[in-house]
């Protein structure tokens, strides 16, 4: 069972392009959260999202970021005109709509991360 | 004040050493809790969840202090592979988590 997947696990953009970032949930997972690390910060809640919903996006800037979890294919996290102070780690955790086991629904598992630099 | 705080450390301890974190949360609603391990640079991984009084997991234990707003973590027997930074989690109506700020652990030979 493949875990959360996250691409590009690195990102390099200049001030006022465009970054995508990827996350795939757990196979089985239908609930997807956004975290953002800045350096030498914790992790801060951004967004969650169930397919086709936004369901909390108190975390998210008002501007210039978006994010959305389409019926098919992976959720995507948005930012537009990136700016120096958009540098850091973002996280995709998924969390199962029914628990089972161990996997309780408010468990969340975590990816890789995408590490982006705007220069 | 933050709504989940640890002690940010370094603890430096040497192997076989047993150390333990507090953490503190503001948010009496609170749901559940959870201590996940860092790794520099890599993200964080579910090390155990806290959901009544305590949980042991090996050389693993956590407890939950409702009335003070506490939780703990104690590893006994320290390993080098232990060292990390440790993540105090509170998970909150609405499905999110807070995050404290870690705790960075140091087992040295």
């Amino acid at each position: 069972n493949a875990g959360v997947m996250q691409n590009p696990r690195h990102l390099v953009r200049r001030r006022g392009q465009e970054a995508r970032l990827r996350c795939s949930p757990m196979k089985g997972h239908s609930h997807v959260y956004w975290y953002r690390q800045l350096p030498e910060e914790g992790l801060k809640f951004m967004v969650y999202l169930q397919k086709e919903n936004i369901i909390d996006e108190s975390g998210m800037p008002k501007e210039r970021f978006s994010a959305e979890f389409p019926k098919e294919g992976p959720s995507i996290l948005r930012i537009q005109q990136v700016v120096r102070g958009d540098s850091a780690a973002y996280f995709c955790a998924s969390s199962p709509l029914v628990g089972s086991g161990r996997d309780y629904t408010d468990t969340q598992y975590f990816g890789p991360g995408t590490r982006l630099t705007v220069l | 004040r933050k709504e989940v705080e640890q002690d940010p450390g370094p603890f430096n301890v040497p192997e076989g050493a047993t150390v333990a974190f507090n953490c503190t949360y503001s948010n009496s609603a609170s749901q559940s809790f959870f201590w996940y391990r860092q790794d520099c640079r890599k993200e964080p991984k579910l090390l155990m969840s806290v959901y009544s009084s305590g949980n042991e997991d090996g050389r693993f234990t956590a407890q939950l202090n409702r009335a003070s707003q506490y939780i703990s973590l104690l590893i006994r027997d320290s390993k080098l592979s232990d060292s990390a930074t440790y993540l105090c989690v509170a998970h909150n109506a609405g499905n999110m988590l807070t995050f404290g700020g870690g705790t960075r652990l140091m087992v040295k030979p």
